[in-house]
């Protein structure tokens, strides 16, 4: 079965400053990984995905996450914050190749990310 | 950019009354799912629909709903005689389903039943 744990629920950091938001994952074959954000009373925005090609992947605004297999993991981070990305992130997995074959995404409970000026 | 539309953005509800929730998905797109995040907690799988029938449905997808594609391009939700557990945002989403490409799933930007 697979599961999406994130670490942190609420990260605070200063505008300028490096963000590190973490994800780990379980799935039984090789899945399918991706970072929503999520603006306040706005809906699900598309940063990154990793399918299976290269594991550094870069996404929208400046973002990138880093597929470890060994780790099971898939952090997000971004050189410097803007106040612009505070928002809500949600890590999610997929199994294109599962037996449900539907596509169906597997959220985890979300990071807020609050940069301060 | 295409991008999948949801009405009403906002809706409020006696308990035991019966809502739909309409979806635009984008036009090439074949399957198309239905989300829902309560306040304060994570986003939950509903159902995923293709071709005109529904492929998976999670245990929240009971029988109080359903879903239908009326008319070939809006995606309904129904939910009949709603509970105060009901109240939540709704997220409609759509994809094209590429194997190769992994499924990038493209959400609406919701819509809030309140449930009184």
């Amino acid at each position: 079965a697979q599961s999406v744990t994130q670490l942190d629920s609420h990260v605070s950091v200063s505008e300028g400053t490096p963000v590190l938001l973490r994800c780990n994952y379980s799935s039984s074959y090789s899945p399918s990984l991706f970072w929503y954000v999520q603006h306040p009373n706005k809906g699900l925005q598309l940063l990154l995905k990793y399918t299976s090609a290269a594991t550094l992947v870069k996404g929208i605004n400046g973002f990138e996450a880093e597929f470890k297999k060994s780790e099971t993991s898939f952090h997000l981070t971004k050189p410097s914050a803007h106040m612009s990305d505070a928002a809500e992130y949600f890590c999610v997995v997929s199994d294109p190749f599962g037996s449900s074959n539907t596509g169906k995404l597997i959220f985890g409970q979300g990071t807020t990310l609050q940069v301060k000026p | 950019e295409p991008e999948v539309t949801q009405t009403p953005s906002h809706q409020v509800t006696q308990m035991g009354q019966e809502v739909i929730l309409r979806c635009v998905p984008i036009s090439n797109h074949l399957y198309f799912y239905w989300y829902r995040q309560i306040l304060g907690q994570k986003v939950e799988f509903l159902v995923s629909f293709y071709n005109n029938e529904i492929s998976e449905k999670s245990e929240i997808f009971d029988d109080q709903f359903s879903v239908e594609r009326p008319d070939g391009s809006n995606f309904t939700l129904k939910i009949r005689s709603t509970k105060l557990e009901d109240s939540a945002m709704y997220f409609c989403a759509s994809s094209d389903w590429g194997r190769l490409s992994g499924n990038t799933i493209y959400f609406g930007e919701g819509s809030w039943l309140t449930v009184v």
